[in-house]
């Protein structure tokens, strides 16, 4: 089956400190990878993501690379912000019957200033 | 634009009753998925709709777990005889795809169901 393994949360750094979340995951297919994340009182949104090996996905100063030989897809940002306070979830899709997410359990990541 | 919509945002409910939670897909979405998230846990996949199609209910946990899609929109799940363990967040998602799975699917702000 399909699953992901997010690094045990949760993690407190301080502002313009560099942030990597580790995300590894099994897949049956091909499978596209997502990052999700979740800020305070608010739904849970996309962050960035990458269909295919080798693919970086990059928004808001965070980037993630599609690494097919070691089945990854780790979460970095060269410079935390406060306002980057959430709850990050790895994700995968593989196409077929109905394309569902399969989720890691989440991390929180707090900033302090 | 509107984003996908759920209601209520919270809903406290006794053991044994039953309840229905309501989503508003994103105009045009054909796809629409439900997802729980139980307290510490990663989000689970419940059901799937897309379009006229007969839904996927794989991820369905027991025969309480219902849900319907009318008019290829708005969805109801219901969850009947509720119990203590069913207590989480339900999300709703839609998405425009056809099943090609790399499609972003877009969350709505869930309903909070606590069964005391």
């Amino acid at each position: 089956g399909n699953s992901v393994t997010q690094m045990e949360g949760p993690v407190t750094l301080s502002e313009e400190a560099f942030l990597t979340i580790n995300c590894t995951y099994t897949a049956t297919g091909y499978p596209s990878l997502f990052w999700y994340v979740q800020y305070p009182g608010e739904g849970l949104q996309l962050l960035l993501k990458a269909t295919k090996a080798d693919d970086k996905g990059s928004n808001k100063g965070f980037e993630a690379t599609y690494r097919k030989e070691t089945t990854s897809f780790h979460l970095e940002k060269g410079s935390v912000q406060v306002s980057d306070s959430a709850v990050y979830f790895c994700a995968l899709s593989v196409s077929g019957a109905n394309s569902k997410l399969t989720f890691g359990k989440g991390i929180t990541l707090s900033v302090r200033p | 634009g509107a984003g996908v919509s759920q209601s209520p945002s919270n809903k406290v409910t006794e053991k044994g009753k039953d309840v229905e939670l309501r989503c508003d897909p994103i105009s045009g979405h054909t796809a629409l998925y439900w997802y729980r998230q139980r307290l510490g846990q990663g989000l689970e996949f419940l059901i799937y709709f897309q379009g006229n199609s007969a839904p996927d209910k794989s991820g369905l946990p027991s025969d309480r777990f219902s849900a319907e899609r009318t008019g290829g929109s708005v969805s109801t799940l219901t969850i009947q005889r509720t119990q203590q363990e069913d207590s989480a967040v339900y999300l709703c998602a839609s998405s425009s795809s056809a099943g090609g799975g790399t499609d972003t699917q877009y969350f709505g702000p869930g309903t909070r169901l606590t069964v005391l």
